[in-house]
């Protein structure tokens, strides 16, 4: 069964509109969670969350963690057409380095 | 400081033959892997070295193998190609300690099998 889950998998919103991003998990001995914005090639990274509770903010980009009710949100205000691309919830176990990713959010901001 | 390269970009290929996806990485990074890409279906690891000299599974290693040739270049290798191998890869790097979390990805190889 999948262990991150993304919702919603698909959202159109009009430039101006503010949206939040949805990523719940379930594993043991979580580490860190990953945000990346995929546009048209690779991932590009946002954020990384390890503690619960302190917002991450870049720009209009902020994520926060829930580590006791296990789920990360990231928000995006005033939205604009370039922000239109596929996010990315990515996390990492224990003391293994690799990332299990979610399926993605694909984000279309019309103008 | 290129950070990730791979090639090639794109590649068609017929059931059955063979290629070999290189990456190569100018970060000094110890960790490097391999992705890949469907729709609808997020980013799957393939395989990848947590560091130069050793390979382990991912996900789903049907169907390819690996090389560290050394700490800046990670090899995949498609034996025999299956058109469910159509999909766009990925390669990736990290570096050493909690930071060392975040990866940074190639550009990505667009492979058709026909």
């Amino acid at each position: 069964e999948d262990k991150v889950v993304q919702s919603p998998l698909s959202l159109v919103v009009h430039e101006g509109d503010t949206v939040t991003l949805n990523c719940s998990y379930e594993v043991t001995n979580f580490r860190s969670l990953l945000w990346y914005k995929q546009e048209k090639k690779a991932p590009t990274f946002l954020f990384m969350l390890t503690s619960s509770g302190i917002e991450k903010k870049s720009g209009r980009l902020s994520s926060i963690l829930d580590k006791k009710e296990l789920f990360s949100i990231l928000n995006i205000t005033a939205t604009q057409t370039g922000d239109s691309a596929i996010y990315l919830c990515a996390l990492t176990q224990g003391g293994y380095s690799t990332l299990t990713f979610g399926k993605g959010t694909m984000l279309l901001v019309s103008p | 400081n290129a950070g990730v390269t791979q090639t090639p970009k794109f590649q068609v290929l017929k059931t059955g033959q063979s290629m070999t996806l290189q990456c190569a990485q100018d970060m000094n990074h110890n960790s490097m892997y391999w992705y890949r890409q469907d729709p609808g279906m997020g980013l799957r690891l393939i395989y990848y070295s947590a560091s130069e000299g050793t390979t382990d599974k991912g996900e789903v290693p049907n169907g390819y193998n690996v090389s560290r040739l050394n700490k800046r270049e990670f090899s995949l290798r498609l034996e025999s190609a299956a058109p469910s191998q159509t999909s766009v890869y990925f390669c990736a790097s990290t570096g050493a300690g909690l930071g060392g979390d975040t990866q940074y990805f190639g550009p990505g190889t667009r492979l058709t099998v026909l």
